[in-house]
């Protein structure tokens, strides 16, 4: 069975400061995909990032970076310089490929609070 | 969120009533699914559909039921509402994902049942 944590349930940080989320999770599978999203307090859910099992190479996009290590399962997210606007919950969640569909393993969330 | 529309976005319900949550997608996406969200559980699946006439369960099913009539609509009905399926409901779509494509979610769906 595939298992998603994020150990850190909530967050606060002042402007400005960096940020790193942690996602560890579990799979047997050799082929899956990891995903983060944002869900602001107006409660959507904003897709950030796909990455592949087979892709290893760290991510940045703006003052979004990501930290994919297949050794230690893990596929952190940080932030650096943040804002407010960055306060949100943020799910990583995992997607195997023989599961079929479109389905995603979500872990339960970090609610990040970015103070002035 | 790109084309993926929920409706209604808010709703109350008695103990013992039906619905339907409805989901739309405009994107000819062959995947859809449902998704129940609640406080410290993150994000479970109810049930999923990988095209037309053909839908599983998820992880959470009881108490649900769904059908997919169209490559479009993912109705998720709700047969006898009851307080623990107060929740936020999320459809999502997409095509397959090995070939690059991302997972889509609609705008939520709040029901509260009383």
């Amino acid at each position: 069975a595939q298992k998603v944590t994020q150990a850190q349930t909530e967050i606060s940080v002042v402007e400005k400061e960096d940020v790193t989320l942690d996602c560890v999770y579990e799979t047997r599978d050799t082929t899956y995909y990891l995903f983060w999203y944002k869900q602001p307090p107006s409660g959507e859910l904003v897709f950030l990032i796909r990455r592949n099992s087979f892709d290893e190479q760290n991510e940045i996009s703006g003052r979004y970076s990501w930290n994919f290590q297949k050794s230690t399962s893990s596929f952190n997210f940080t932030i650096t310089a943040s804002q407010v606007v960055d306060s949100a919950v943020y799910f990583c969640a995992l997607y195997i490929l023989t599961g079929g569909g479109n389905k995603l393993t979500f872990g339960t969330g970090t609610q990040l609070k970015v103070e002035l | 969120n790109a084309g993926v529309t929920q409706t209604p976005k808010f709703q109350v319900l008695k103990t013992g009533q039906s619905m339907t949550l409805q989901c739309a997608q405009d994107m000819n996406h062959e995947y859809m699914s449902w998704y129940r969200q609640d406080p410290g559980m993150g994000l479970r699946l109810i049930h999923y559909s990988v095209g037309a006439g053909i839908t599983d369960q998820g992880e959470v099913p009881n108490g649900y039921n769904v059908s997919r009539s169209t490559t479009e609509d993912f109705p998720l009905r709700l047969l006898s509402a009851a307080p623990s399926q107060t929740s936020v409901y999320f459809c999502a779509s997409s095509n397959r994902v090995s070939v690059g494509n991302t997972i889509y979610f609609g705008e939520g769906s709040w029901l509260t049942v009383v």
